[in-house]
């Protein structure tokens, strides 16, 4: 295991399509983070987990946005009847627990794009 | 609410030159304080992190940065410049206070000149 894995890498979808993304974590890490990023912009959260359970959601996380991590291992991230504005970077972190002192590892991403 | 703000969008040096990257920061508890690179097409890499004790912390790649919490700043530094530095640089804080999440910033891109 050498790093936080994306799939896929690119997609491309038509508006309205429902789309799921995957993340991989480092596999003993039990912290995993949902960011977007859109052009010209630093990532925003979205959302957080801790093993299985969704600690945290960002208001940028609508209702046709849906997480999951169901074994405390991958997770998934579901967008349903995609827009155009949901163009972006989603990237995929994990950490250990801890303190903070633990560094968050980033994925490479997926990037969205809604034709 | 907790924000970050990197004032230089582009940034443009010359090869062997020296590098400061701006950051300022808001946050309503004890901050920490990351730098994270970008390059093309790839993920985040964490730059080096502050979360208390000496101020100047030292990072990866060369690079150092110095928390003045009387100016909300954590600025990025490298004394020399390489090609290959050429990259987004993204400065984030989080901490307990604001949950487990970072705020990052714009992001400021480098370019560098041979």
């Amino acid at each position: 295991d050498t790093g936080v894995s994306q799939n896929p890498r690119h997609k491309i979808t038509k508006r309205g399509q429902n789309v799921t993304f995957r993340c991989d974590p480092i596999s003993e890490h039990n912290r995993l983070y949902w960011y977007r990023q859109t052009l010209g912009q630093g990532p925003e959260f979205l959302t957080y987990f801790q093993n299985e359970a969704q600690l945290e959601k960002s208001r940028l996380l609508s209702d046709r946005f849906s997480a999951e991590r169901p074994k405390g291992s991958f997770s998934t991230l579901e967008i349903q009847r995609t827009e155009q504005g949901d163009s972006a970077m989603y990237l995929c972190a994990s950490s250990p627990q801890g303190s903070w002192s633990a560094e968050a590892f980033f994925g490479q991403g997926t990037r969205l794009t809604v034709v | 609410a907790q924000s970050v703000t990197q004032p230089d969008i582009h940034i443009t040096v010359s090869e062997g030159a020296s590098l400061e990257l701006r950051c300022n920061y808001s946050y309503g508890a004890t901050p920490y304080l990351f730098w994270y690179v970008q390059s093309p097409g790839q993920g985040l890499q964490l730059l080096l992190k502050y979360f208390s004790g000496d101020t100047l912390v030292q990072g990866i790649k060369g690079f150092e940065a110095e928390f003045k919490r009387s100016q909300s700043s954590f600025n990025l530094r490298k004394p020399s410049v390489h090609w290959s530095d050429a990259a987004e640089y993204f400065c984030a804080v989080g901490g307990t206070g604001g949950g487990n999440k970072l705020t990052f910033g714009t992001g400021t891109q480098l370019k560098v000149e041979l």
